[in-house]
């Protein structure tokens, strides 16, 4: 099956860029579609389609796909960013949804 | 505005099952399909399966299959999942969510509020 890799966390100062990876075997030929999940909460599409916006999402939310990763990054990073973030693909093979292991993103 | 309300919480014994139902609104139900996702305690989303509205075709996960039955019900605008043989690591929080077709595939753009299954003797 399909193994999406992601970094369990990623630490950014205010301010800064955080970049968040997905790594997965020829990824760049899939859509991937990632997810912000504050504690409590039901997931949230932040970008879809490796990078297009949902209308609501900030323009510091963006995404990028080639080769081998997938890169969600957020600019201008803000306290209220903290959360998990996934990525999520279709893998063909399987016919299956595939989510990756998630990656906190910590706000120092 | 679209919506997905479920269900409320639910305690379980193990070998019993479990029906979550998922009722949307403020768009036309029978037009997009419905995933069901599952995170254990402290884990990460795990894809379960999927329905269409339209014709109720299905496409669960392989781990899960036998177990789990996902149905709709188009008068009411309501989806269900059924999870049977319940065991201890089915503990988690179940949501449904609508997928939305992309330019390939489908992405989640609305999900609901999530159902807390508690599995335990």
């Amino acid at each position: 099956s399909y193994v999406l890799t992601q970094p369990p966390s990623v630490s950014v100062a205010p301010g800064q860029t955080a970049r968040i990876t997905c790594g997965g075997n020829n990824i760049g030929s899939k859509s991937v579609h990632w997810y912000q999940q504050k504690p409590g909460q039901a997931p949230v599409l932040v970008v879809y389609d490796d990078s297009d916006r949902p209308s609501g999402i900030p323009e510091r939310f963006s995404g990028s796909n080639s080769g081998n990763t997938a890169t969600l990054t957020i600019s201008r990073v803000e306290a209220g960013d903290e959360a998990d973030y996934y990525c999520q693909v279709w893998d063909s093979s399987s016919d299956h949804e595939v989510f990756g292991g998630g990656t906190k993103l910590t706000v120092l | 505005q679209v919506q997905l309300v479920q269900s409320g919480a639910e305690v379980k014994k193990p070998g019993a099952s479990v029906k979550v139902s998922c009722k949307a609104s403020g768009y036309t139900f029978t037009s997009y399909g419905i995933s069901w996702v599952r995170q254990a305690p402290g884990q990460g989303l795990e894809w379960m399966g999927w329905i269409s509205a339209y014709n109720g075709n299905t496409n669960y996960a392989q781990k899960l299959q036998g177990r789990v039955t996902m149905t709709t019900d188009t008068s009411t605008s309501t989806a269900y999942m059924e999870l049977r043989s319940l065991r201890s690591d089915d503990t988690a929080v179940y949501y449904c969510a609508r997928g939305s077709p992309g330019a390939t595939t489908y992405y989640f753009d609305y999900w609901g509020q999530g159902t807390l299954v508690t599995v335990s003797s």
